[in-house]
């Protein structure tokens, strides 16, 4: 079955300092892989995906991530974070059924914590 | 406006209470899911409507039960209510739930948080 893992629960980070949050898929067919953001009390938002094309994808808020096929990644990146990054990140991929549709699989998130 | 509301936002009931969580989209999407975030942040998808009619049924309890009056509308309703059937539901539509592309990319409701007590 396809899975997705997000090794780190818990990324602290100074605001201004850069951060990776990582992501690791199983899946032995065409991927279509998904961050998502959740904000405290707040609903999930697409920060970015990667359907096709360029391996590196850029999203909201200066947020990019790399699909790398080899290493079955697709990590996060922020070159700078600020205090309102704070929140939880959710790495999904895309899962085909035999019934022809699709559902998305989640990782158990990460926990970005940023500090002055 | 927002794009997929949830009503309630909070509801705090007792155990073996029926209850009700509604979801409305406005962006004019065939498919809507029920997700639900347990107290560790883990989502999972419980079901899913294409068009009104149920695509995806994952393992959930039979008090669980979806309901798709129209396409733009997907509610779920819990009998006999445990407590551990407290956590966050989430409601998304997406365009379509099949072939490739953008038509697949999930749009979240901002949750509805369920206490059993």
């Amino acid at each position: 079955a396809q899975s997705v893992t997000q090794l780190d629960s818990q990324v602290p980070v100074f605001e201004e300092a850069p951060v990776e949050l990582r992501c690791n898929y199983s899946s032995s067919v065409s991927v279509y892989l998904f961050w998502y953001v959740q904000y405290p009390n707040q609903g999930l938002q697409l920060l970015l995906k990667y359907l096709s094309g360029s391996t590196l994808v850029k999203g909201i808020n200066g947020f990019e991530a790399e699909f790398n096929k080899s290493q079955t990644s697709f990590h996060l990146r922020k070159p700078s974070v600020h205090i309102s990054d704070t929140a939880e990140y959710f790495c999904a991929v895309r899962v085909g059924l035999n019934t022809g549709f699709q559902k998305l699989v989640f990782g158990t998130g990460t926990r970005l914590l940023v500090s002055p | 406006d927002t794009a997929v509301s949830q009503t309630p936002k909070y509801l705090v009931t007792q155990m073996g209470n029926d209850k009700s969580i509604k979801c409305e989209q406005n962006l004019g999407h065939d498919t809507m899911y029920w997700y639900k975030q347990d107290s560790k942040k883990f989502l999972k998808i419980m079901f899913s409507y294409n068009n009104k009619e149920l695509i995806i049924n994952e393992t959930v309890p039979n008090r669980f039960s979806p309901k798709s009056p129209d396409k733009a509308h997907l509610n779920l309703h819990i009998n006999s209510l445990e407590l551990g059937d407290s956590a966050v539901y989430f409601c998304a539509s997406s365009q379509d739930s099949g072939g490739r592309g953008a038509k697949n990319i999930q749009y979240f409701g901002a949750g509805t948080r369920l206490s059993v007590l």
